[in-house]
């Protein structure tokens, strides 16, 4: 049983085009994320939801737009793809009732071309 | 501001040989202390976590110890092995539940 599962895990699409990444968690966590994690293995994260409601928005271009439909899932939009967004996204999520220890998704690597 | 300094790869060891991979931190406040690994084309596991001061996180023979004196928890391993060949982060989270992320270092361990 994955716990945090995201798909799809590989993607390579053409620049300007538009695309989501969905994420899924079956932990029974608040708190959902996600990460960015560059050619260099940089992580840094995008944003995080609690409930449902945004809480951390780095700096992070308005083509990136989350969504949360109910606290068990946070899709990722991404508009007008270009080449700089290839990386591997990372959804994650956590709770107090863990400790707030943050669980990672596989990742999904995203190749814009 | 919160950041996290480990030591920069890559790293090569042979079969067996003593690991460590150092990390420093910078933190407002009390922040927990994570180590995570990524295998070769795989996602970030969480490998072990400390949560105060002086305790000690452990896992597949792996430890680190929460030093707040020197603001350090590096990774330490015994004996390791092939599998273990992965990129190590050591990353420290905040009240505000944002994880810190360093760069990340490189292990490839030889036969």
């Amino acid at each position: 049983d994955t716990a945090v599962s995201q798909t799809p895990k590989y993607l390579v699409t053409q620049m300007g085009n538009d695309k989501s990444i969905k994420c899924e968690q079956n932990l029974g966590h608040d708190t959902m994320y996600w990460y960015k994690q560059d050619s260099k293995k940089f992580l840094k994260i995008m944003f995080s939801y609690n409930n449902k409601e945004l809480i951390i928005n780095e700096t992070v271009p308005n083509r990136f737009s989350p969504k949360s439909p109910d606290k068990a899932h946070l899709n990722l939009h991404i508009n007008s793809l270009e080449l700089g967004d290839s990386a591997v996204y990372f959804c994650a999520s956590s709770d107090e009732g863990t400790g707030n220890t943050i669980y990672f998704g596989e990742g999904s690597w995203l190749t814009v071309v | 501001g919160n950041s996290v300094t480990q030591m920069e790869g890559p790293v090569t060891l042979s079969e067996e040989a003593f690991l460590t991979i150092n990390c420093t931190y910078t933190a407002t406040g009390y922040p927990s202390l994570f180590w995570y690994v990524q295998y070769p084309g795989e996602g970030l596991q969480l490998l072990l976590k400390a949560t105060k001061a002086d305790d000690k996180g452990s896992n597949k023979g792996f430890e680190a110890t929460y030093r707040k004196e020197t603001t350090s928890f590096h990774l330490e391993k015994g004996s390791v092995q092939v599998s273990d060949s992965a990129v190590y982060f050591c990353a420290l989270q905040t009240g505000a539940n944002n994880l810190f992320f360093g760069t990340g270092t490189r292990l490839t361990v030889i036969p």
